[in-house]
C-alpha cells in the first residue's frame, strides 16, 4: 500500500498569515493527489483534487501543487473558517490512503 | 445536488455484524466509484473499501475478508457489510462518492461502536 506523510503535525497560526501544509507519498502518485478539510463534528470537505484543481465553490486562497511525490497545500490568507484538520489522500492506486493529518489552530 | 445518507450504524458486540446503508439522491450510485470512509474516535481518515463503476472492488488490509462492499442500482443505494467485527472498527462511517475528484461528496457519517 501506498503511505501517506504530512508534515507539520500541527500548526498555530494567526488570521492573515500564509500557511503551507506538505504531504509526501511513498511512491510516485503522479498527480493523483486530493486534500480534504474538516472541522470537529462534520463530515471532511474537499477543497483540491489532481493535486492542484480547485473544488466548484472552493475560495480562491486555497491552492495546491506537486507532483510524484512531494505536494503542498497553501492557505494564502488564512482566515476564522480555515482552523480545521487538513488531510492529504492519494487515489492513484488502490487502496485509497489518507495521510494523517495536519490540525491548523489559533496562535 | 448531489445527497448521501448513511443509516444503519449502532451498538453491536465484538464478533457480530452489521450491515450499513448509503442511499444516494441527484445522482446514480454506479456512474461513480463509492467508498467507505471510516474515522476512529479521535484518530484521522480511513479509507476502508471502494467500488468502481464497473463493480470492481478493493478494501483495506484492516478489514479485508470481514466487510464487504455493494450497491443496489434499483434502490441508489450503497452498503457495507461489516462481519466478525472489533473494538478496533469503532468509529463513525461516512460514505462518499467521486466527481471530479475522487471523494467529492460525503455523507453526514453514521457511528459504530463495537463493545461488549
Amino acid at each position: 500500500d501506498i503511505q501517506m506523510t504530512q508534515s507539520p503535525s500541527s500548526l498555530s497560526a494567526s488570521v492573515g498569515d500564509r500557511v503551507t501544509i506538505t504531504c509526501r507519498a511513498s511512491q510516485d502518485i503522479d498527480n493523483y493527489l486530493a486534500w480534504f478539510q474538516q472541522k470537529p463534528g462534520k463530515a471532511p470537505k474537499s477543497l483540491i483534487y489532481a493535486a492542484s484543481s480547485l473544488q466548484s465553490g472552493v475560495p480562491s486562497k486555497f491552492s495546491g501543487s506537486g507532483s510524484g511525490t512531494d505536494f503542498t497545500l497553501t492557505i494564502s490568507i488564512l482566515q476564522p473558517e480555515d482552523f480545521a484538520t487538513y488531510y492529504c489522500l492519494q487515489y492513484k492506486t488502490p487502496p485509497f490512503t489518507f495521510g494523517p493529518g495536519t490540525k491548523v489552530d489559533i496562535k | 445536488e448531489v445527497q448521501l445518507a448513511e443509516s444503519g450504524g449502532g451498538l453491536v458486540q465484538p464478533g457480530g455484524s452489521l450491515r450499513l446503508s448509503c442511499a444516494g439522491s441527484g445522482f446514480t450510485v454506479n456512474s461513480n466509484y463509492m467508498s467507505w470512509v471510516r474515522q476512529a474516535p479521535g484518530k484521522g481518515l480511513e479509507s476502508v473499501s471502494v467500488i468502481f463503476s464497473g463493480g470492481s472492488t478493493d478494501y483495506a488490509d484492516s478489514v479485508k475478508g470481514r466487510f464487504t462492499i455493494s450497491r443496489d442500482n434499483s434502490r441508489n443505494t450503497l452498503y457495507l457489510q461489516m462481519n466478525s467485527l472489533r473494538a478496533e472498527d469503532t468509529a463513525v462511517y461516512y460514505c462518499a462518492s467521486s466527481g471530479s475528484g475522487p471523494f467529492d461528496y460525503w455523507g453526514q457519517g453514521t457511528l459504530v461502536t463495537v463493545s461488549s
